[in-house]
């Protein structure tokens, strides 16, 4: 299985500041054939359901700002905010669907 | 409005039986892949399972491969996950999630309770 590691753990940050998350596979998350890379991001705020923030590595989804952006490849992926909101407290997780079992990393708690 | 409401998670014994759904509306779905997802108690995020449009292919995680079901009724709009010989390392939260046209999962349930316990 594709081992995902995201450090830190936990952030501390204040409101209109900036942070940044990382994000780390046991393998490649490119995939060959396509050459799109199979690493997302995904928040859950407190008492809610995760939602989704980037897909393939670097897209947003719908609806989420601009302040939040992500690049990386091959292994090492980044999620940055660049000011932090009060609305983007919580857990933020990486997860890779490149191969099943589709695996998350531990997550890293924004405060 | 997209709509993914789950329902029944319950208490129930090691070794026991239960059957959650998810039922779908707000879209079509039949386009969409479906996925289980579930959040043990005070930890993270894990993958449990995933079904293609048509429930043509079904993927689970190991740790639930040969015990846990997944399959959809079109005709209902609902998503199922039938859960046997559980253990209490199974109680947590489920989440069903839409899978976008892209894999990812774009839009989540509130998720429902299972607890594990004798």
């Amino acid at each position: 299985d594709i081992v995902m590691t995201q450090t830190p753990l936990s952030l501390s940050v204040t409101p209109g500041e900036p942070a940044s998350f990382s994000c780390r596979s046991s393998q490649s998350l490119l995939d060959g054939d396509d050459g799109n890379t199979y690493l997302d991001w995904y928040l859950q705020k407190p008492g809610q359901s995760p939602q989704l923030l980037i897909f393939t590595a670097s897209y947003r989804a719908s609806d989420v700002p601009d302040r939040f952006s992500a690049s990386g490849s091959g292994t090492d992926f980044t999620l940055r905010i660049s000011r932090v909101e009060a609305d983007d407290f919580g857990v933020y997780y990486c997860m890779q669907r490149l191969e099943f079992p589709y695996t998350f990393g531990q997550g890293t708690k924004l405060e | 409005e997209l709509q993914l409401l789950e329902s029944g998670g319950d208490l129930v014994l090691p070794g026991g039986s239960l059957s959650l759904s998810c039922a779908a509306s707000g879209f079509t779905f039949t386009n969409y892949a479906m996925t289980w997802v579930r959040q043990a108690p005070g930890r993270g995020l894990e993958w449990v399972s995933v079904i293609t449009r048509n429930g043509d292919y079904k993927y689970y995680s190991d740790a639930v491969k040969g015990r846990l079901t997944i399959s959809r009724d079109s005709s209902q709009n609902k998503l199922f996950l039938q859960m046997n010989s559980l253990t209490a390392e199974d109680t947590a939260i489920y989440y069903c999630a839409r899978v976008s046209i892209e894999g990812a999962f774009d839009f989540w349930g509130q998720g429902t309770l299972v607890t594990v316990s004798s």
